[in-house]
C-alpha cells in the first residue's frame, strides 16, 4: 500500500500563476483533507471531504478550490498564487463515521513557494 | 468551535531522561478523540497515540503514553527514556463528534530537541 500520495513534492510560482496539487490515498478512506503548515505553526485546514461528492470549508479556505475526483482522489487548487500561499501543503485521509478513533495518515507534502 | 494548546514552545531533554508535553483542549463535546502526531526534520506527520474520551485507561504505545485528565482538559504525551531520533516537532490533535468526526483540529506544536 503506498498510503497517501501527492504531487508534485516541490513547486515554484510565480504570483498569478495557478496550479493544481494532486492527492490520493488508496486505503478506503471517506475522509480526505488538505492543510497547510507555516514556520513555527501548526496545521490549518483549507478544505476536507467527509465522504466523495462533499467538501466543506476549513479554517483558510480564500485563495483555493477544491475537487473530491472519486473516493481515492482530492485535489487542491490554486486560481491565482500569491506571496502569501507559500507554505508546505498536506493532503490526509481519515475514516470518519460513528466512531472518532481513526487517526489521520499524511501525505509526505508539497513545499509551494510563490515569488 | 473546539480548541487545543500547546503552551511549550520548545523543550530540551537528555537522552535517556523523559519528557512530558503540554495539551490542553476545549470542547463542550462529551464525545471526542485526543491525537499526537510526530514531525521529524524530514517533514513527514507520523501518529503516535489516541485517546478517547470515554476511555478509563491512559493510552500507552510503546515508551509513548498520554497522560489524560478530563477534568482538567488535558492530554499531555509523555515519552520515556528519550532518544536521540525523538527530537522532532510534537503535535496535540483533537476531533468531536459535533465536527461529524470530520475535522481535526491541531495544536502549533512544541519542539523537541534531545541532547546526549
Amino acid at each position: 500500500n503506498a498510503g497517501v500520495t501527492q504531487t508534485p513534492k516541490f513547486q515554484v510560482l510565480k504570483t498569478g500563476q495557478s496550479m493544481t496539487l494532486q492527492c490520493a490515498q488508496d486505503m478506503n478512506h471517506n475522509s480526505m483533507y488538505w492543510y497547510r503548515q507555516d514556520p513555527g505553526m501548526g496545521l490549518r485546514l483549507i478544505y476536507y471531504s467527509a465522504s466523495e461528492g462533499t467538501t466543506d470549508k476549513g479554517e483558510v479556505p480564500n485563495g483555493y478550490n477544491v475537487s473530491r475526483l472519486n473516493k481515492r482522489e482530492f485535489s487542491l487548487r490554486l486560481e491565482s498564487a500569491a506571496p502569501s500561499q507559500t507554505s508546505v501543503y498536506f493532503c490526509a485521509s481519515s475514516e470518519a463515521g460513528l466512531g472518532f478513533s481513526g487517526e489521520q495518515f499524511f501525505g509526505p507534502g508539497t513545499r509551494l513557494t510563490v515569488l | 468551535a473546539q480548541k487545543i494548546t500547546q503552551t511549550q514552545p520548545g523543550m530540551f531533554v537528555q537522552e535517556k531522561e523523559a519528557v512530558t508535553l503540554d495539551c490542553t483542549y476545549d470542547t463542550s463535546d462529551q464525545s471526542y478523540g485526543l491525537f499526537w502526531y510526530k514531525q521529524p526534520s524530514s517533514g513527514e506527520m507520523i501518529f503516535l497515540i489516541y485517546q478517547g474520551s470515554y476511555d478509563e485507561q491512559n493510552a500507552t504505545e510503546g515508551r509513548y503514553s498520554l497522560n489524560f485528565q478530563k477534568a482538567r482538559k488535558s492530554a499531555n504525551l509523555v515519552i520515556s527514556a528519550s532518544q536521540l531520533g525523538d527530537s522532532a516537532m510534537y503535535f496535540c490533535a483533537m476531533r468531536a463528534s459535533t465536527d461529524s468526526w470530520g475535522k481535526f483540529q491541531f495544536g502549533a506544536g512544541t519542539q523537541v530537541v534531545v541532547t546526549p
